[in-house]
This record gives C-alpha cells, structure tokens and sequence, in this order.
C-alpha cells in the first residue's frame, strides 16, 4: 500500500515565479493538508481540502492556493515566490478512524527561492 | 489562539541515560500526537493521545497524557544513538470539528552520545 506521495522532492525557483506542487494521499484517505517547515521550525499548516473545497486555512495569504481533484489528490501553488517562502512542504492525508483523523505525512517537497 | 511549547529545545544526552520532554498547550484539545524526524526526512508518527491519563509505549519511548494539566511529556529510557533525531509535539485543533489541522511545536532535538 503506497503511502502519501509527493513530487517533485526538491525545486529551485527564482524569486517572482510561480510554483505548483503535488500530493497524492494515501490509499483510502479523502483529506490533505499542507504544512511548510521553515528550517528549524515546526510545521505550519496552509489549508487543508476535503471534497475538492478549502475547508480550513492558516495564516497564509492568498499568494498560496491549492486544489483537490476527484482523485483526491492535491495541489499547492504559491505565487510571486518570495525568499522567505523557502522551506520544506509537507503533505498530509488523513480519513475518520473511529473518534479522530490521524495524519500521514508525505516525503516532503524542497523547495529553495533565490 | 492554541499554542504550543515544548522544551527542552535542545537535548543532549549520554547513552543509557534517562530524560523527559515536555509539551505544554494553551486551550482544550481532545488528541495529542508526538512524532519524530530524522535530518531532511518527513515526519514519522509515534504516538496519539486521546484522553486524559491515557500512556503509550513503544520501546525506549513512552508519551503520557494529563488533559487538565494541558501537559503531554515523551519520557526517553536508556538512550541509544539510533534515537537521534528531532522530536515534535502536535496538538489537534478543535475548529471545524475533530478533522481539524495540527499545531505543533518547535520541536525537540535530541543528540545521544556514546
């Protein structure tokens, strides 16, 4: 059973573009959430999708936005990429078990911006 | 807002020695994850907490719950080197009910040394 997949596992993109990266959640799971983890830090959650719709958000602006096919797989795009967007993005399914949602990390996308 | 704070930060520690981490956070919660990453790895799950006194083990490691006391601690027994990583706390947000994202902690890193 294939885990939380993500691609690409590094990038390197200049300051001003525009990125797109990708999850596909574990076998089962209709849930993803993104998280960035500046280094050194603790994951910070983006948002989260449940049935192809933002269900929850973090303190991120709007230059990060994200979708979820049928498929539930997902994506997250962050626009006019800045220095400090530089971190590793992480991806998480999850479904209902029982009385809690436990989450499944993805392998993690690098993401550098010079 | 809900916060939380681990500490120590930085934990270095003899092998065959015992030490504890601690997670401390602001509002109610009804689960408590601790997971662990290894240097440029994604993060491994290693307990869920779910309610108040509950205790896990798994191995050199064993998490404990005290919901009233808003306090989760990962107790480390007999350190070896292969445990060398980097800890993290991470408390389930209520919003939107138990789907809701994580926040986590700073993080704990924990160097075992012969």
């Amino acid at each position: 059973d294939a885990g939380v997949t993500q691609s690409p596992t590094h990038l390197i993109k200049t300051r001003g573009q525009q990125v797109t990266l990708r999850c596909s959640p574990k076998s089962g799971h209709d849930t993803v959430s993104w998280y960035q983890q500046a280094l050194g830090q603790g994951p910070q959650f983006i948002f989260q999708y449940y049935e192809e719709e933002e269900r929850q958000r973090g303190n991120f602006p709007d230059r990060f936005s994200g979708h979820q096919f049928p498929n539930y797989s997902s994506e997250l795009n962050v626009n006019a990429l800045l220095l400090g967007d530089s971190a590793l993005y992480l991806c998480a399914s999850s479904t209902r078990q029982g009385f809690f949602w436990e989450q499944y990390f993805g392998p993690g996308t690098r993401l550098t911006v010079t | 807002e809900l916060k939380v704070e681990q500490n120590p930060l930085f934990l270095s520690m003899q092998e065959g020695k015992n030490y504890t981490i601690y997670c401390n956070y602001s509002t109610t919660s009804d689960r408590l994850y601790w997971y662990r990453q290894d240097p440029g790895k994604s993060l491994e799950s290693l307990f869920v907490l779910l309610s108040n006194g509950a205790v896990k083990q798994e191995g050199r490691l064993m998490a404990s719950l005290d919901t009233k006391a808003r306090l989760s601690t990962l107790h480390i027994t007999a350190a070896v080197h292969d445990l060398s990583a980097t800890y993290f706390c991470a408390v389930g947000s209520n919003y939107g009910g138990s789907q809701g994202n994580l926040i986590f902690g700073k993080g704990t890193k924990l160097s075992v040394k012969p």
